[in-house]
């Protein structure tokens, strides 16, 4: 089956600095990938559509440049956090879309804490 | 727009007891429905969903889900539960013919006891 691939699992980062979280399809190709955030407790919250070659589409409240989203081929998007504080810390999903409406998959997830 | 309504946000159940999940969407179109499982610190993964024909749907694992169009409703079901599934339990819906992107319910919290 479909499986997407999301890592790192886990991070640690220092306030201010920058955090790479890659989301790759391992043996599809994800026309659409998106990237979810999760608080405690609570449900999945959209961030931001991709899809290859394009830019992201954000959801409202969502900070573009804070939130940087790069869909440069297929297989893989990633999402950066740029210069990161305490309140971006929270649990990231990503998950893709192959070429059928009903088809998605999720990663499983990157924790992220800000120190 | 839809929407996706689970009612109850945490489920306690005694072991081999039976438990029932309840969805409940909005939508004014043809929509997919989708049940989602997540342990902790873990993604979603897709335990059933329904497209089209037959309104029973079946997980490998025991679970069942029935679409009923007249009450808008998607309920997940499982005659016997076990420890392990113990787990947060996502109802999603697609509408069929927009975006493609679905919605997510809060979640239920599953919690089975011994």
């Amino acid at each position: 089956g479909a499986v997407v691939s999301q890592h790192p699992s886990w991070v640690i980062c220092k306030s201010g600095t920058s955090v790479k979280i890659e989301c790759r399809s391992l043996d599809f190709q994800a026309t659409t990938m998106f990237w979810y955030r999760q608080f405690p407790k609570q449900s999945l919250m959209l961030m931001a559509t991709s899809n290859e070659g394009s830019k992201a589409t954000y959801e409202q409240g969502v900070e573009k440049d804070k939130f940087l989203i790069n869909h440069a081929s297929l297989t893989l998007s990633t999402l950066t956090v740029t210069s990161a504080h305490p309140e971006d810390s929270s649990f990231y999903i990503c998950s893709a879309r192959g070429d059928r409406d009903d088809g998605y998959t999720f990663g499983s997830g990157t924790r992220l804490t800000v120190v | 727009a839809q929407s996706v309504t689970q009612l109850d946000s945490q489920v306690p159940v005694f072991e081999e007891a039976p438990v029932e999940l309840r969805c409940n969407y909005s939508s004014s179109v043809s929509v997919y429905l989708f049940w989602y499982v997540q342990y902790p610190n873990q993604g979603l993964q897709l335990l059933l969903k329904y497209l089209s024909g037959s309104t029973l749907v079946e997980s490998i694992n025991g679970f069942e889900a029935e679409f009923n169009k007249s009450q808008t409703s998607f309920h997940l079901r499982k005659p016997s539960v076990h420890i392990s599934d113990t787990a947060e339990y996502f109802c999603a819906v697609i509408h069929a013919g927009g975006s493609y992107i679905p919605t997510f319910g809060r979640g239920t919290s599953l919690i089975v006891h011994p």
